[in-house]
């Protein structure tokens, strides 16, 4: 069963115009990432939150947003995408001491 | 940044041993060996971890050496469905992000 889901998993949108993923998750963990991985590129982490305190890094652009309502959700706003925003964007969770990450299937985001 | 130095590529032969080196000389005490693989289109798929001891699971073992400052994933009997980006990760304990580099791109041959 699939544990970390995000949602959708191939989103197309507009230069310019707004867009949110979503990741939802079922096993209750505290901490949830979101990561961007370009093109035969490494995931790159974007910023993560420990509950409900957020924990941005520094080089992340202000373009991109993070809302975690609740412990199951957490979404990623791009506020005005760009061309160079197209990428997988992944989501994982983890848990307590010495865990590993669990990470969803990602969400394709392709700009036009 | 990634604290892990790893082979940009491999190959291994179908049922052979894949070995799977990184280098972390920087190593701290507390700080943690993790092992993730990620088959295209994918999202990463956690394979081990351990501090200092070898570690042994389904899918692979995790070699550390006795300094910490490296370590091994074998996967015992390497299939095609193996090939795949590995990426080896240090990290404290809970609190501290899953930083990746760049990984080694490991090809299972027919």
């Amino acid at each position: 069963d699939a544990m970390v889901i995000q949602n959708p998993r191939y989103q197309v949108t507009q230069f310019g115009k707004p867009v949110t993923l979503s990741c939802s998750q079922t096993l209750n963990h505290n901490v949830m990432y979101w990561y961007q991985q370009k093109s035969s590129q490494a995931p790159k982490l974007l910023f993560h939150y420990y509950d409900k305190d957020f924990n941005n890094e520094a080089d992340t652009p202000d373009n991109f947003q993070s809302r975690r309502p609740n412990t199951s959700f957490c979404f990623l706003d791009i506020r005005s995408p760009g061309l160079g925003d197209a990428a997988m964007y992944l989501c994982a969770t983890s848990g307590q001491l010495n865990t590993e990450a669990f990470f969803g299937q990602g969400t394709r985001l392709t700009v036009v | 940044d990634a604290k892990t130095t790893q082979p940009p590529s491999m190959d291994c032969a179908e049922g052979r041993a894949a070995n799977l080196p990184c280098n972390h000389s920087t190593i701290s005490g507390n700080e943690y060996v993790y092992w993730y693989r990620q088959i295209h289109s994918q999202g990463p798929q956690y394979i081990i971890h351990g501090l200092k001891n070898n570690e042994t699971n389904e899918m692979a073992s995790l070699i550390i050496t006795e300094d910490r400052k490296s370590s091994t994933l074998i996967l015992p009997h390497a299939t095609l469905r193996d090939t795949a980006v590995y990426y080896c990760i240090v990290r404290v304990d809970y609190g501290q992000n899953f930083v990746f580099g760049p990984g080694t791109r490991l090809s299972v041959l027919p």
